[in-house]
């Protein structure tokens, strides 16, 4: 079956330290692949997408993600971290031959330290 | 432009009642998508409208059920509910099918199944 993996459902890091959450495809032929981000008692919101377009995709807030198709993965970083970065984090694909709906992950929760 | 609402925000029923949930999409978006995410997981898709018809479906059972309306509106019912069906509830639109096409999800609904 089509999924997505997330690997590691809580990250912690310190304020101004790097952060990675790690995403992972099942399909030999690349999806459309999303990160999105929900913030306590609110819906998700949209931080990046990859349309086979350039294989680093730069969104909102500092983030950005690197498709690596060798490694089927979809890893989302960003450079230093922010309190105001705390949230979940999903990773999405929509895979070809469907009707544009998303599969997610089972999401990575973002804490940071002072 | 107005984003994608939901109603009601919270919502408490009992076991075997029915619930009808509420959503308007975006401005000038065909397309209507609901999915459940139950606590702790990523949203599962539950099934899809595009200009008032069902066009995908996931892998939930017939007493899940749902309408679009003229104005791309939708509505998500659930009969004979079960306690399982305990989840925050979100609808996304976009403007067309395309899987390359941003949805937008509104805040939710959460349902409490006693």
């Amino acid at each position: 079956a089509q999924s997505v993996t997330q690997l590691g459902s809580h990250v912690s890091v310190s304020e101004g330290a790097l952060v990675l959450l790690r995403c992972n495809y099942s399909s030999s032929v690349p999806p459309y692949l999303f990160w999105y981000v929900q913030y306590p008692n609110q819906g998700l919101q949209l931080l990046l997408k990859y349309t086979s377009a350039a294989t680093l995709v730069k969104g909102i807030n500092g983030f950005e993600a690197e498709f690596k198709k060798s490694e089927t993965s979809f890893h989302l970083t960003k450079p230093s971290a922010h309190m105001s970065d705390a949230a979940e984090y999903f990773c999405a694909v929509i895979y070809g031959g469907s009707q544009g709906n998303l599969i997610f992950g089972k999401g990575t929760k973002l804490s940071v330290k002072p | 432009e107005t984003g994608v609402t939901q109603s009601p925000t919270h919502l408490i029923k009992t076991r075997g009642q029915q619930v009808t949930l509420r959503c308007s999409s975006q401005s000038g978006h065909n397309t209507v998508s609901w999915y459940q995410q139950a606590l702790g997981q990523g949203p599962q898709f539950i099934f899809q409208y595009y200009r008032e018809e069902e066009n995908g479906r996931g892998n939930f059972p017939p007493r899940f059920s749902g309408l679009q309306f003229p104005n791309y509106s939708s509505e998500l019912n659930v009969n004979a509910l079960e306690l399982d069906d305990s989840a925050l509830y979100l609808c996304a639109s976009r403007g067309g099918q395309g899987s390359y096409n941003e949805q937008f999800f509104g805040p939710g609904t959460r349902l409490t199944v006693l």
